[in-house]
């Protein structure tokens, strides 16, 4: 089944500066790459997402690249700010049609820090 | 419009009793997925409900789980004889039809088996 690595698990950052997290994944089946924000205490919250059709997605200050290649994938968040702390999960899927084919399979999550 | 909803939000339970935990999906959202987060881990998928298709089992850990979902709708996560290992909390996600991987969660129910 499919592998998902994320790193680091903890980051810290100066508010303004760039955070940049990582995730590899091991099944080249898969094709939909979704990253979700949890604060604290709060249900994940999908932020943006990526298809293995295209190499990079920007909204606003969040971009995430994809290198099918490679078979990794990174999320980009540019002028950090203080509600940008929380828990960050990428995530992957086969995303073909068949039951189960959706299931999303996650990293261990990144806890980010942006220091005021 | 109202999001996924979970209830209980906390339980706890003394080992070996048996819990249900129920969601409701977003209005119209065909699919449905069940998720175990556990302290410091990532989400790990438990089941997976699409329409009237068969449901996917396949993230179960043990027989002592299991899942129902009724009309096409709401959903009921069933633990028997609950072990301590099976605290953590339960996220369940639905997606609408036409963007079927975009899964939104509930905002959980935290589990605590004593």
């Amino acid at each position: 089944g499919e592998n998902v690595e994320q790193h680091p698990s903890t980051l810290s950052v100066q508010e303004g500066d760039s955070a940049v997290i990582k995730c590899t994944y091991s099944d080249s089946a898969s094709n939909y790459f979704p990253w979700y924000k949890q604060e604290l205490g709060k249900r994940p919250q999908l932020i943006i997402d990526i298809r293995s059709n295209v190499g990079e997605k920007k909204d606003q200050r969040i971009a995430v690249t994809l290198n099918k290649t490679a078979k990794h994938f990174s999320l980009h968040i540019t002028e950090t700010q203080p509600e940008d702390s929380a828990v960050y999960f990428c995530a992957a899927s086969r995303g073909n049609s068949g039951a189960g084919s959706y299931q999303l399979t996650f990293g261990k999550g990144t806890k980010l820090s942006v220091i005021p | 419009g109202a999001g996924v909803s979970q209830s209980p939000s906390n339980k706890v339970t003394e080992k070996g009793k048996d819990v249900e935990l129920r969601c409701d999906p977003i209005s119209g959202h065909t699919a449905l997925y069940w998720y175990r987060q556990s302290l410091g881990q990532g989400l790990e998928f438990l089941i997976y409900f699409q329409g009237n298709s068969a449901p996917d089992k396949s993230g179960l850990p043990s027989d002592r789980f299991s899942a129902e979902r009724t009309g096409g709708s709401v959903s009921t996560l069933t633990i028997q004889r609950t072990q301590q290992e099976d605290s953590a909390v339960y996220l369940c996600a639905s997606s609408p039809m036409d963007r079927v991987r975009e899964q939104y969660f509930g905002p959980g129910t935290r589990l605590t088996v004593t």
